[in-house]
């Protein structure tokens, strides 16, 4: 059974920094890309961030490029978020999402962890 | 950043059909797309459904039921989820995606059935 589990969310000040992770289970991590989608409270979902299955390519949306960056680790099946400079709006649930190829495709996300909540406040 | 519009709410009895939209910007062609359909109940994280880019190239995903189901409507630039047969179980909010440079998500409909 796939299991992604996010860790790492919290309270967090504006212009601060934390770093999310997303540990993967039942199935081989290395073979397929991995993604951050982000959903601020009571509102729709954003995607933020993808990578390759090796880790040699990422993606970003334009609100969080420069800010963020993705990675992976495939020796430990975990994926991270690492998240500098936070603002209010970078408020939200962030889920990791597999993707169901190795390559940062059009294609869908089909399995979600339960997501991690990160909070921009003073 | 393209927008796809879909209704904020639409709502159904059991048993019948429900037909939620996702329209693309005019100057965006539905048919030059593949777009995938997730489904979120409160609480829960996105589930995928399906996608659908034409009658030959669709997907549903693991164990989603055959009443759900995609199509388009070309004349109004429009990607539809049917799920037909309504269940209590299918209220949820339901999120349409696609990629014309980068991951676009509709703003979402909540489904409600009455």
């Amino acid at each position: 059974e796939v299991q992604l589990l996010e860790s790492g969310g919290g309270l967090v000040q504006p212009g601060g920094s934390l770093r999310v992770s997303c540990a993967a289970s039942g199935f081989t991590f290395s073979n397929y890309a991995m993604t951050w989608v982000r959903q601020a409270p009571g509102k729709g979902l954003e995607w933020v961030s993808a990578i390759s299955d090796s880790g040699g390519n990422t993606y970003y949306a334009d609100s969080v490029k420069g800010r963020f960056t993705i990675s992976r680790d495939n020796s430990k099946n975990t994926l991270y978020l690492q998240m500098n400079s936070l603002r209010a709006d970078d408020t939200a649930v962030y889920y990791c999402a597999k993707f169901n190829t190795a390559l940062v495709v059009v294609a869908a996300f089909d399995h979600w962890g339960q997501g991690t909540l990160v909070t921009v406040s003073s | 950043q393209p927008v796809l519009t879909q209704p904020p709410s639409s709502s159904a009895s059991p048993g019948e059909s429900a037909r939620l939209t996702c329209t693309l910007p005019s100057d965006i062609n539905v048919g030059s797309y593949k777009i995938f359909w997730y489904q979120q109940k409160p609480g829960s994280p996105p589930r995928y459904l399906l996608h659908y880019y034409s009658d030959s190239d669709k997907g549903q995903g693991s164990g989603v039921p055959s009443r759900f189901s995609g199509s388009k409507d070309a004349s109004a630039n429009t990607a539809i989820l049917l799920i037909s047969g309504l269940q209590s179980e299918d209220e949820a909010d339901y999120y349409c995606m696609f990629w014309p440079s980068n991951v676009v998500f509709g703003g979402g409909t909540k489904l409600t059935v009455l």
